[in-house]
């Protein structure tokens, strides 16, 4: 079965940080674009940014919003990408999704985990 | 940034009926529009890419055309499961945005 599932989700003070998984199942993860999409409570969603697959480098792009504060990583031996927030705000309160992300012939995210929720709060 | 601009924000109609949902790109997008679904407490799910392609295993209820800066989402008759919010996406350009989301409600 093809698969996402996102972990390491929390609550945590505000200027801290936290590392969020994605790890995939069901696929050749190597080959593909991953995203992560958010979700702040009761709002609609947000692009984070994205991790290119090695044969693009594994080239990164991130939104305005997140860059210099969030990192994205993966590690193809392990199906896995990763999501690094630092100096995390109260804005950054929101489920974040990982997304396999299909980049031709068409560009779409056709396979979303569960989401993990990281609440931002003192 | 590529604004998308949805309408109408929440929609209320009855099980039968023809539902249309418009999108609006504050430039042009050539056909780099995404389409999903989105449940409460549930990850969005991939309805048409490219405008006007439907995703494998989506009924062909659905429907999408556009091209450029207007966009539409059409349900031919509305099921009890169709009852959810729906987002539009742009992936022309980065950063890629989508829209602020339209919630189709029972009337």
């Amino acid at each position: 079965e093809v698969q996402l599932v996102e972990s390491g989700g929390g609550l945590v003070q505000p200027g801290g940080s936290l590392r969020l998984s994605c790890a995939a199942s069901g696929f050749i993860f190597s080959d593909h674009y991953m995203d992560w999409v958010r979700q702040a409570p009761g709002e609609g969603l947000e692009w984070v940014g994205r991790s290119r697959n090695k044969a693009n480098s594994y080239t990164t792009e991130y939104a305005a919003s997140v860059k210099g504060r969030f990192t994205i990583s993966r590690d193809d031996s392990k199906n896995s990408v990763y999501l690094q927030v630092n100096s995390l705000q109260t804005e950054d309160t929101a489920v974040y999704y990982c997304a396999r992300y299909q980049v031709s012939p068409y560009r779409f995210s056709d396979i979303w985990g569960q989401g993990t929720m990281v609440t931002v709060a003192s | 940034d590529i604004q998308l601009t949805q309408s109408p924000s929440l929609l209320s109609a009855s099980v039968g009926d023809r539902v249309t949902i418009t999108c609006r790109a504050s430039q042009g997008i050539s056909s780099y529009l995404v389409w999903y679904q989105q449940k409460p407490g549930k990850a969005p799910k991939l309805l048409i890419y490219a405008a006007s392609t439907l995703q494998s295993g989506v009924p062909s209820r659905f429907s999408g055309s556009g091209s450029g800066t207007e966009f539409t989402l059409t349900i031919s008759s509305l099921q009890p499961e169709d009852f959810a919010t729906y987002y539009c996406e742009q992936v022309n350009i980065y950063p890629l945005t989508f829209g602020g989301g339209t919630k189709v409600e029972l009337k």
